[in-house]
């Protein structure tokens, strides 16, 4: 069964902590995607991967970071955690160019107080 | 800009038909997906139109018009455990794969 896992579902973390959200897929995928969902917001992309070292903006990248050393993992960073970046965080991959659509993780509830 | 526009929230009841209808204005198509979300866990893909029509896959169906930017799930014989929500996505131009998601309408069936 294919997968895509991150690795904490619940985090709290502090303001001003460095916060690493992991997730990992055994798809072989190309693409990768980091999203912050929302009450009334949706999802929104905050960075994506489409290849080893290869990193996009998406439309919320300030304060993140990202870090893709391999084809399987994503990190998401907060370099320093603020109360604001309190959210769900969706991990997701596809397969390029056209793949069907996204596999998500189960998600990572993280607050930050 | 790029904007996807579904309902926040509808009520249907047990054995009842609901559609949620989702419009939307991006740089590019490549195709529109439904997901579907329960509560607290990650999306489940539902559907995906990227020719103009009507396609049915059990109780669900997706339809898509291209040139009215338009959209629309049809669930058919409602059950409880169809209460979620259900999130409308484009993809538009280029080879990342990139999905816009709409904020999701949330579904709650009655019994």
């Amino acid at each position: 069964d294919v997968k895509v896992t991150q690795s904490s579902r619940y985090l709290v973390k502090r303001t001003g902590e460095k916060v690493f959200l992991e997730c990992v897929q055994d798809m072989d995928h190309e693409n990768m995607f980091w999203y912050r969902q929302d009450p009334g917001l949706g999802l929104r992309l905050i960075y994506f991967s489409y290849d080893v070292k290869m990193k996009e903006k998406g439309d919320i990248p300030e304060g993140y970071s990202v870090s893709r050393e391999k084809k399987e993992r994503f990190s998401l960073i907060l370099e320093s955690a603020s109360t604001n970046q309190t959210s769900m965080y969706l991990c997701a991959s596809s397969i390029r160019p056209k793949g069907y659509g996204y596999t998500f993780g189960s998600g990572t509830r993280l607050t930050v107080v | 800009g790029q904007n996807i526009d579904q309902p926040t929230e509808m009520t249907a009841t047990e054995g009842a038909i609901v559609q949620i209808n989702c419009t939307y204005q991006t740089s590019g198509f490549n195709g529109l997906f439904w997901y579907q979300q329960h509560a607290g866990e990650a999306p489940t893909f539902l559907s995906y139109n990227v020719l103009d029509g009507l396609e049915e896959k059990g109780r669900f169906s997706s339809f898509l018009s291209r040139s009215k930017g338009y959209s629309y799930l049809l669930l058919k014989e409602l059950q409880m455990k169809d209460s979620a929500s259900y999130l409308c996505a484009v993809r538009g131009s280029g080879n990342t794969g990139k999905l816009i998601f709409g904020q999701g309408t949330t579904l709650q069936v009655k019994p």
